[in-house]
C-alpha cells in the first residue's frame, strides 16, 4: 500500500522567503508523485508532477520539487514567498505498476505568508 | 477553471435521507474520480470510472454508489445518511484514467447532514 507523510500541518513564512514543504512516500513501486495546491472554497489545482523523467520538476507560480529516491521524498520549494501562495497544499502519490489513475493523498500543510 | 463541474455547490440535508451528487468531467476526459475531504480522514479516494466501466475502489462505504452514464457524466449517490458523511466531495477528471495523467478537479460539492 502507498502512503504520504507531510511534514508540518502548518508553514509560515515571511513574504519573499524561502518556501519549503516537506513530502515524503512509501510505495513499493516506482510511484508518481504530485503536488496541488487548493485555495478556500475552491478545487484543487496541480502545480507540477513526476513521471520518472527529470528528478527536478519545475511547476507552475514558480515552484519546483526534486524526487529523490534515496530520501523517498519529494519536497516542494519556492524561492521567494508572494503574499498569494497562501494555501493549503496536498502531496499525492498514484502507481505507476497499475492502470488505475487513483492518488493517495497527505494530510496537506497549510502555508500562512506574512507581509 | 478545470473545466469539470458539479453540481449542487452546497446541500444541507438530513440523517437518514439520500442524495445525488452530479459531475461533469472536462471536454474529451474519459476518466473521472471522487474524492472526500473531511477534517478527520482528509482526502480520500472513493472511486474511479473510465469510459461508463468501474475501474478502481477506495474506502467507499456500501451506502454509497456511483456510475458513470453514456455522456461521461458522474453521479455519487449517497443513502441512508450519517451526520459523519458530511464533508466535501470532490469530483475529478482525466484523459485516459492512467496513473501518470493530471487530475483536473471539480469545484466540489459541500454536504452537511444535519
Amino acid at each position: 500500500a502507498q502512503s504520504v507523510t507531510q511534514l508540518g500541518s502548518h508553514v509560515s513564512v515571511s513574504e519573499g522567503a524561502l518556501v519549503l514543504l516537506r513530502c515524503n512516500y512509501s510505495s513499493s513501486v516506482p510511484p508518481y508523485l504530485f503536488w496541488y495546491v487548493q485555495y478556500p472554497n475552491q478545487g484543487l489545482q496541480l502545480l507540477l508532477k513526476y513521471t520518472s523523467a527529470a528528478t527536478l520538476v519545475k511547476g507552475i507560480n514558480g515552484f519546483e520539487a526534486e524526487f529523490k529516491k534515496s530520501e523517498t521524498s519529494f519536497h516542494l520549494t519556492k524561492p521567494s514567498a508572494h503574499m498569494s501562495d497562501a494555501a493549503e497544499y496536498f502531496c499525492a502519490v498514484s502507481d505507476s505498476g497499475t492502470s488505475y489513475g487513483k492518488l493517495t493523498f497527505g494530510q496537506g500543510t497549510i502555508l500562512t505568508v506574512h507581509p | 477553471d478545470s473545466g469539470v463541474t458539479q453540481t449542487p455547490k452546497h446541500l444541507i440535508t438530513a440523517t437518514g435521507q439520500r442524495v445525488t451528487l452530479r459531475c461533469s468531467p472536462r471536454s474529451g476526459d474519459l476518466s473521472v474520480y471522487w474524492y472526500q475531504q473531511s477534517l478527520d480522514q482528509g482526502l480520500q479516494f472513493l472511486i474511479q470510472y473510465y469510459n461508463g466501466e468501474e475501474r478502481a475502489k477506495g474506502n467507499i462505504l456500501e451506502r454509497f454508489s456511483a456510475q458513470q452514464f453514456p455522456d461521461l457524466h458522474s453521479e455519487l449517490n449517497l443513502s441512508s445518511l450519517e451526520l459523519g458523511d458530511s464533508a466535501l466531495y470532490f469530483c475529478a477528471s482525466s484523459p485516459t484514467g492512467q496513473p501518470n495523467n493530471e487530475q483536473f478537479f471539480g469545484p466540489g460539492t459541500r454536504l452537511t447532514v444535519l
